[in-house]
């Protein structure tokens, strides 16, 4: 069970978009829409942005959406703002009731 | 809103087992909907998930440390706990506990650092 691969990091301008990979196997992310997307600010706990491929929970700004083809999800943030820049970690269902996070991304905003 | 507290030793030696406590409120540790989970992150590096417990004492592990840890629950305290033997360097990272079906925590506590270290 190794990690879910994501870019080191990823960068933009205030009101652009931009969009964070995730990596996997047929064995995971490929095969069950069970993924779910963490915004985590330095020395905060994370917070579920996305669950189960595309849903947003209650209170998560809708400038959050997420998609997945194949092995890869899809993270997308768009118009950009201050407040998004944090860690990003994406997390699929690995069968036999296991769960695998990625490497994480660190998000920018110029 | 549920809320979780993590505690325990911050230090932990070589060899010896990690014990960390969760204290939950707003919500119970008996209820069988409700599935509890630990969570880690080494310092500068990713999350990893460590297990859960369900319908009051069920577990579910991360086969990379299924071996070494233990989850379990204290109803009547509304806690549920962690131990993970062995200890080594590698285990040293920030422990959290979180609330949510299993891959969608939406609760988190504040998570605790735990140090591996003689």
């Amino acid at each position: 069970q190794s990690a879910l691969t994501q870019p080191a990091s990823v960068s933009g301008s205030p009101g652009q978009s931009i969009t964070i990979s995730c990596t996997g196997t047929s064995n995971d992310v490929g095969s069950y829409n069970l993924v779910s997307w963490y915004q985590q600010h330095p020395g905060k706990a994370p917070k579920l942005v996305i669950y189960e491929v595309n849903k947003r929970p209650s209170g998560v700004s809708s400038r959050f959406s997420a998609s997945k083809s194949g092995n890869t999800a899809s993270l997308t943030i768009s118009r950009l703002q201050a407040e998004d820049e944090a860690d990003y970690s994406c997390c699929s269902y690995a069968g036999s009731y296991t769960y695998v996070f990625g490497t994480g991304t660190r998000v920018t905003v110029l | 809103q549920v809320q979780l507290q993590e505690s325990g030793p911050g230090l932990v030696k070589p060899s010896e087992t990690l014990s960390l406590i969760c204290s939950v409120s707003g919500g119970s540790v008996s209820s069988g909907s409700q599935y509890w989970s630990w969570i880690r992150q080494p310092p500068g590096k990713g999350l990893e998930w460590i297990g859960y417990i369900y319908n009051s004492g069920s577990a579910k592990y991360n086969p990379s440390l299924k071996s070494r840890v233990t989850i379990s629950g204290d109803t009547s305290k509304n806690q549920f706990s962690l131990k993970l033997s062995s200890v080594t360097a590698a285990d040293t990272a920030v422990y959290y506990c979180a609330r949510g079906l299993p891959g969608e925590w939406s609760d988190w506590g504040q998570g605790t650092l735990v140090t591996v270290s003689s």
